[in-house]
């Protein structure tokens, strides 16, 4: 089967650097992206094709991939990033999002 | 401002339908794939359904083939979701969202609770 497989959860503390990752046969050979969702709203896309930030995405997050892994890093942490982060794969005929991860600012 | 804007949801027992709409705002509607995504209760993001541009290509997760069927009235700018043989199992938030690639804007979402 087709998986994706996230950390439940990343702590970490402010001004600091979390990095998710995304791990999944096939990320090699298929474009990622990744989406933050805070509590009660849609989705947000902050990073697509692998590391292409969309128009008002801050440079502090960026994406990056290796082999079967991808990450999204979030540098100099603020508190408004606390959220839950899904990466997502588009394979052929199906999308498939990864498993999610909470983000804790301490 | 770019936009897409769903209705539909509601409360319906096992086995029920549900037609799902949403409408898309300044863009051009016809040159974007689109697809479904929903959420269950405190659960993820569950990729659903997708469709081309012009409707002619379709895709289903298999949580929802034979059961689901995406469509578009590209000059009416709305992309529906026919929801058919409903179960517990399909209650969550729908939510619309313009393919890229890349899911780059989503729509408030619907909720369909499935219930007896």
């Amino acid at each position: 089967s087709f998986d994706l497989t996230q950390p439940l959860s990343v702590s970490v503390a402010l001004g600091q650097t979390a990095r998710i990752s995304c791990v999944g046969n096939y990320i090699g050979i298929n474009s990622v992206h990744w989406y933050q969702q805070k509590p009660g709203q849609s989705p947000i896309l902050v990073i697509h094709t692998d590391n292409k930030r969309p128009s008002g995405i801050p440079e502090r997050l960026s994406g990056s991939k290796s082999g079967n892994t991808a990450t999204l890093t979030i540098s100099r942490v603020e508190a408004g990033d606390e959220a839950d982060y899904y990466c997502q794969v588009w394979d052929i005929s199906a999308g498939l999002f990864g498993t999610g991860t909470k983000v804790t600012v301490l | 401002e770019v936009q897409l804007l769903e209705s539909g949801g509601g409360l319906v027992q096992p086995g029920g339908s549900l037609r799902l709409s949403c409408v898309a705002s300044e863009f051009t509607f016809s040159n974007h794939a689109m697809a479904w995504v929903r959420q269950a209760p405190g659960k993820g993001l569950e990729w659903v359904s997708g469709i081309s541009d012009a409707g002619a290509r379709t895709y289903y997760a298999d949580s929802v083939k034979g059961r689901f069927t995406i469509s578009r009235d590209n000059p009416k700018n709305t992309l529906y979701m026919q929801l058919d043989s409903l179960r517990v199992e399909d209650t969550a938030v729908y939510y619309c969202a313009r393919d890229l690639p890349g899911f780059d804007v989503w729509g408030q979402g619907t909720t369909v609770t499935v219930s007896s």
